[in-house]
């Protein structure tokens, strides 16, 4: 089945523990992308990438970070959260990268983080 | 810069009436457009595209949504709500660019 999977699903930490959000792909898309979702703000756009080993800010990268070592993961890293960053977390893959901006995106299940 | 707005960010109708999202746009080129639904406890799915083929886009579950320049809007319109429509709808534009850009998101209610 196709499908973007993301872990883990509920989440609560304290201010300053590291942490890493998972999200895999097994469409074999070239781009993937983090959104967070809060309360009348809609979602906006954290990072994106346009293929392996290639990254982007999106509107509100601060205080995250993301790689993309291999084309199936994109991990979501809080080096230090703090509780600004307690929010729903979604990521999204498709094919082809941005190419012709119609292209569907696939959204994984969801995370919801809690930072106390 | 591109830009959405949803008109409304809750709305409520009885099972078997019109439902009626707006979504009003702002690009200096023409975009694209979509519609995406997310169900309680899960992520978005799309419901809808216009891609500057036909402006009446048909969607899954009975929705549609008609592009018009003139007015720049983009309305999600069903003709009779069902009780499993009940959900968050967003929508979202996107500009030969590698983002879309979502609206704040309409929660429809559907009242028996």
């Amino acid at each position: 089945e196709a499908q973007v999977t993301q872990n883990p699903r509920y989440l609560i930490t304290v201010t300053g523990k590291k942490l890493t959000v998972t999200c895999s792909q097994n469409m074999n898309h070239e781009y993937m992308s983090w959104y967070r979702q809060d309360p009348g703000l809609g979602l906006r756009q954290i990072y994106y990438s346009m293929n392996v080993e290639v990254t982007d800010k999106g509107d509100v990268p601060e205080g995250y970070k993301v790689s993309r070592k291999e084309k199936r993961n994109f991990p979501l890293i809080l080096e230090s959260p703090s509780p600004n960053q307690t929010s729903l977390y979604f990521c999204a893959s498709s094919f082809p990268a941005g190419v012709t901006s119609t292209d569907t995106q696939y959204f994984g299940p969801g995370t919801r983080l809690t930072v106390l | 810069a591109q830009s959405v707005t949803q008109l409304g960010s809750h709305v409520s109708v009885s099972e078997g009436a019109l439902v009626l999202l707006r979504c009003n746009y702002s690009s200096s080129v023409p975009p694209y457009l979509f519609w995406y639904v997310q169900y309680p406890n899960q992520g978005l799915q799309l419901l809808l595209k216009y891609t500057s083929a036909a402006t009446l886009v048909k969607g899954i579950n009975g929705f549609e949504a008609e592009f018009k320049k003139s007015e720049t809007s983009f309305h999600l319109t069903k003709p009779s709500a069902h009780m499993s429509d009940a959900a968050e709808y967003f929508c979202a534009v996107s500009v030969a660019t590698d983002k879309l850009i979502f609206g704040t998101g309409t929660r429809l209610q559907v009242f028996p």
